[in-house]
C-alpha cells in the first residue's frame, strides 16, 4: 500500500507570494490534517479536513487555507507569504473514524526569502 | 490549552537503554503517542498508549503512562545506532475526532 505523498517536496518563495501544497493520502483514508514544523515552534497543528469538511482548525491566521477533494487528495494554501511561514509542512492522513493512527508523509519544505 | 513538554536532547551509549520522558497537562487527553523523525523524513508512529492503561510493551519499546502525575516515558531497550532521531511525544486532544498537540522533540543520540 502507497503512503502519504506530498508534492512538491521543496520549494522556494518570495515574501508576498501565494503558494500551494498538496498531500495524497492513503488510499481509503478520509482524513487529512496539516501541521507546520519549525525549530522553534515545533509541530503545530493546522487543521484537519474529513471527506471534504474541515473538521478542526488550529490557531493559524485566515491566510492559511485548505480544501480536500473527493478522492481525499488535499491542498493547502498559504496567501501573502512571510518569512516566518519558512517550515516542514507535513500531512498525515488517517481513516478518521474514531481515534485513529495517522500515517504522515515526507513532508514539504517551504523557505521563504 | 494542552501543553506537552520534553527534554530536548538525550545521549547514549550502543547497548544501553534510552528513556524518553514526557509531561502533558490536560487530564481529558484520551490517547498519547511517541513518534520518531529522522533526518529529512515525516513521522513515523512507534507506538500509542490509551489513558487507562499503565504500561505497553512493543518488542524493544515500553511505554509508562502515570496519570495521575501526567508523565509519559518511552524506554528503548537495547538501543542501536539506528534508533538516531527525535522523539515526539503527542497528545490527543478534543475528543476521539480530535487533535494532536506534540511536545518539542527529544533529541536521541547513540554513540557507538
Amino acid at each position: 500500500k502507497a503512503g502519504v505523498t506530498q508534492t512538491p517536496r521543496y520549494l522556494i518563495k518570495t515574501r508576498g507570494q501565494q503558494v500551494t501544497l498538496s498531500c495524497s493520502p492513503i488510499s481509503g483514508h478520509r482524513s487529512v490534517s496539516w501541521y507546520q514544523q519549525t525549530p522553534g515552534q515545533g509541530l503545530q497543528f493546522l487543521f484537519e479536513y474529513f471527506s471534504e469538511t474541515q473538521r478542526n482548525k488550529g490557531n493559524f491566521p485566515g491566510r492559511f487555507s485548505g480544501r480536500q477533494f473527493s478522492n481525499s487528495r488535499s491542498e493547502m494554501n498559504v496567501s501573502t507569504l512571510e518569512l516566518g511561514d519558512s517550515a516542514l509542512y507535513l500531512c498525515a492522513s488517517s481513516r478518521g473514524q474514531g481515534v485513529d493512527e495517522q500515517y504522515f508523509g515526507p513532508g514539504t519544505r517551504l523557505t521563504v526569502t | 490549552g494542552e501543553d506537552v513538554e520534553q527534554s530536548l536532547f538525550l545521549s547514549v551509549r550502543e547497548g544501553d537503554s534510552s528513556v524518553i520522558n514526557c509531561t502533558y497537562t490536560d487530564s481529558s487527553s484520551t490517547y498519547l503517542y511517541w513518534y520518531k523523525q529522522e533526518p529529512g523524513a515525516g513521522l513515523q508512529l512507534l507506538t500509542y498508549i490509551f489513558s487507562n492503561m499503565d504500561m505497553k510493551q512493543d518488542q524493544r519499546l515500553t511505554v509508562l503512562l502515570n496519570k495521575k502525575d501526567k508523565h509519559l516515558s518511552l524506554r528503548i531497550a537495547d538501543t542501536q545506532t539506528g534508533d538516531s532521531a527525535i522523539y515526539f511525544c503527542a497528545a490527543l486532544v478534543g475528543g476521539s475526532q480530535g487533535n494532536l498537540i506534540f511536545g518539542k522533540g527529544t533529541k536521541l543520540s547513540v554513540k557507538p
